[in-house]
């Protein structure tokens, strides 16, 4: 089936510094998303890309969707403490049958952003 | 509009005992999902409906039912909790598929307990 792999899996960082994570897949996805859960929360919705090459910027979040539609990142510029948290990829597109649509999800980045 | 909401928040069952999971959204949105989080599986899709009146099994459906009778609201039933259905179980909705724009939004979560 579809396997999503996110890396890296943690980060520690100090505050002000940037933060790279990336999503690479086997399959092709139609769109990418990124989310956001605190602790004790749901996941919410970041950044949401539909085309190829498509590169999206949400405040300090920037997003791609990657050429071959098999690969997303996100970077976070200039971290603050509110950053902390897991971020999340899914890629959306047919399942193995090829007659639904179903969204992968990775298994999550865990940032800790030092003050 | 509340988005998607779930209740309750927080449970604790004694093996054997059953209980439902509400989840309910607002935004007319035709494909509902169930999913729980456990640490280091990241998220599994237990059951999704297409529609009114309509379910399907996700990835870990056993000892899970689900019904769809209104659009707005997703039942998850455990008809007889065991402890590995202690977790933390996500609602989530998306519009159906319409110009790529996929992005599906969650619920806050319930935290469930089998003792």
């Amino acid at each position: 089936g579809q396997q999503l792999n996110q890396s890296p899996q943690s980060m520690f960082i100090q505050e002000g510094e940037d933060v790279s994570m990336n999503c690479t897949s086997s399959s092709i996805f139609n769109t990418w998303l990124w989310y956001k859960q605190d602790p004790g929360e749901g996941p919410v919705l970041l950044i949401a890309l539909y085309k190829a090459g498509e590169l999206t910027s949400n405040g300090r979040l920037t997003a791609q969707f990657g050429i071959t539609r098999k690969d997303s990142f996100l970077n976070i510029s200039a971290s603050i403490p509110s950053d902390v948290g897991i971020y999340f990829c899914a890629g959306f597109g047919l399942d193995s049958g090829g007659s639904n649509y179903k969204l992968t999800f990775g298994k999550g980045t865990l940032l800790t952003v030092n003050p | 509009n509340a988005g998607v909401t779930q209740t309750p928040k927080f449970r604790v069952l004694k093996t054997g005992q059953s209980m439902t999971l509400l989840c309910a959204q607002d935004m007319n949105h035709e494909y509902m999902y169930w999913y729980r989080q456990d640490p280091g599986m990241g998220l599994r899709l237990i059951h999704y409906s297409v529609g009114e009146g309509t379910t399907a099994k996700g990835e870990v459906p056993d000892g899970y039912n689900v019904s769809r009778l209104k659009k707005q609201n997703f039942l998850l039933g455990l008809e007889s909790a065991a402890p590995s259905q202690t977790s933390v179980y996500f609602c989530a909705s998306r519009m159906r598929l319409a110009g790529g724009h996929n992005e599906q939004f969650f619920g806050p979560g319930t935290r469930l307990t089998v003792l």
